[in-house]
């Protein structure tokens, strides 16, 4: 059984620039959560993906998107970039919403 | 609305000693309380839920509704147990989904 992998592990773009995270759910898995988590702060709830459909959204703006995919691993997207999306992105996957989360190693996004 | 605090940054113990991590929560519903883990290095994992009332590498976390918290315990605090530690509640008000407390980093002393 493979765990929650997340590419890329480090990412530096300019402000103004658009990036794509990516994120492969535990074998078994339907559900997939993203998460901000921004330095000396725990995880902020950005959205959930349940079967391929968004199934809630946290306080972000629309220009963070997702994406799950048949085989339920994950994308997120964020346009625009702003200095303070600076954070490291976590993804975690889930055998159903509200159960257990299993993380990724997250994703630390810079923005410059 | 739905919020986790955890009122201490950093909390200091020697070896032996006991520890009690606090976890305070607001919620209008019936929440499920969850206590994750964040070892040196390592990915964020869980260390136990309210709901299954088991004891994990020594730690318990008992639900007081009265007083919305879920405070985690620990009789003799070891030095692998040294971690950032994060209270998180889940409900159906919130997409099944995580809320997470700024979490408290333990440092256990030799």
């Amino acid at each position: 059984e493979t765990g929650v992998t997340q590419s890329p592990t480090h990412l530096i773009k300019t402000r103004g620039q658009q990036v794509t995270l990516r994120c492969s759910s535990q074998s078994g898995h339907n559900t997939v959560s993203w998460y901000q988590q921004a330095l000396g702060q725990g995880p902020q709830f950005i959205f959930q993906y349940y079967r391929e459909e968004e199934n809630g959204r946290g306080n972000f703006p629309p220009r963070f998107s997702g994406l799950q995919f048949p085989n339920y691993s994950s994308e997120l997207n964020v346009n625009a970039l702003e200095l303070d999306d600076s954070a490291l992105y976590l993804c975690a996957s889930s055998p159903w919403p509200g159960t257990e989360a299993f993380f990724g190693q997250g994703t630390r996004l810079t923005v410059v | 609305a739905q919020r986790v605090t955890q009122p201490e940054k950093l909390l200091s113990v020697f070896k032996g000693a006991p520890v009690e991590l606090k976890c305070n929560y607001s919620y209008s519903g019936s929440p499920e309380l969850f206590w994750y883990v964040q070892y040196s290095r390592q990915r964020l994992q869980l260390l136990l839920r309210h709901i299954s009332r088991e004891s994990i590498k020594g730690f318990t976390a008992d639900l007081n509704k009265g007083e919305t918290s879920f405070h985690l315990k620990k009789p003799f605090a070891q030095e692998e147990d040294s971690a950032m530690y994060y209270c998180a509640l889940s409900g159906e008000n919130y997409g099944q989904n995580f809320v997470f407390g700024p979490g408290t980093r333990l440092s256990v002393l030799p």
